[in-house]
């Protein structure tokens, strides 16, 4: 079974502070993406990356970067968090490269509370 | 601009019956179609795609069916069973995009009464 795994359910964090959110995909997956899921707004595409050091924009990539060093692992960065991005943060994997129409697997997600 | 539209934000339905979430959209661009499916404190599961070629497609107690006239899809769950109460998405993408560019819905919670 594919396995995403984020590595913080729940964080609480202070306005201005960084922040990291990891990502770790076990089946080799060419392609990552990083959502937010808000009530009223579905899920919100931030960023994704098709290899390792790749990077493309998503719809609301404001506030965020992303990092891909290893091809297993996706991290987002808020910069200098605010409270406007507290939201449900998810990831996301798929094999295949650009363009594809694979399966996306998810992570369970990470609630992110900026105070 | 909310370019994939989920109207109804709940649904409740009794169990063996027949559930039916909405779905409209707005870009003609859009070809493919997920309708994916999630758990509380759990990341979406896909659950099924169609693209724009067919009008119906079909995996078990599920049926995707689109028409692309009225740029509108759904999905149909029969017989419904209390483990389907979920949120359910549905998104959309261009074929150009494949699902790099997913746009989703908001979302509809179908709750299913036993």
């Amino acid at each position: 079974d594919v396995k995403v795994t984020q590595s913080s359910r729940y964080l609480v964090k202070r306005t201005g502070e960084k922040v990291f959110l990891e990502c770790v995909q076990d089946m080799d997956h060419e392609n990552m993406f990083w959502y937010r899921q808000d009530p009223g707004l579905g899920l919100r595409l931030i960023y994704f990356s098709y290899d390792v050091k790749m990077k493309e924009k998503g719809d609301i990539p404001e506030g965020y970067s992303v990092s891909r060093e290893k091809k297993e692992r996706f991290s987002l960065i808020l910069e200098s968090a605010s409270t406007n991005q507290t939201s449900m943060y998810l990831c996301a994997s798929r094999s295949g490269g650009r363009g594809g129409t694979g399966e996306l697997f998810f992570g369970e997600g990470s609630r992110l509370t900026v105070l | 601009d909310q370019q994939v539209k989920q109207n109804s934000p709940s649904l409740s339905v009794q169990e063996g019956r027949i559930s039916i979430l909405n779905c409209d959209y707005t870009n003609s661009m859009f070809d493919y179609f997920l309708w994916y499916k999630k758990y509380p404190a759990e990341g979406p599961t896909f659950l099924i795609s169609i693209s724009s070629i067919k009008d119906k497609n079909e995996d078990g107690r599920f049926t995707v069916f689109l028409n692309k006239s009225a740029k509108h899809l759904s999905l149909h769950i029969v017989p419904s069973q209390p483990g389907d109460s979920a949120v359910y998405f549905c998104a959309a993408s261009e074929a150009e995009f494949g699902n790099e560019k997913l746009t989703f819905g908001t979302g509809t919670r179908l709750t299913i009464i036993p």
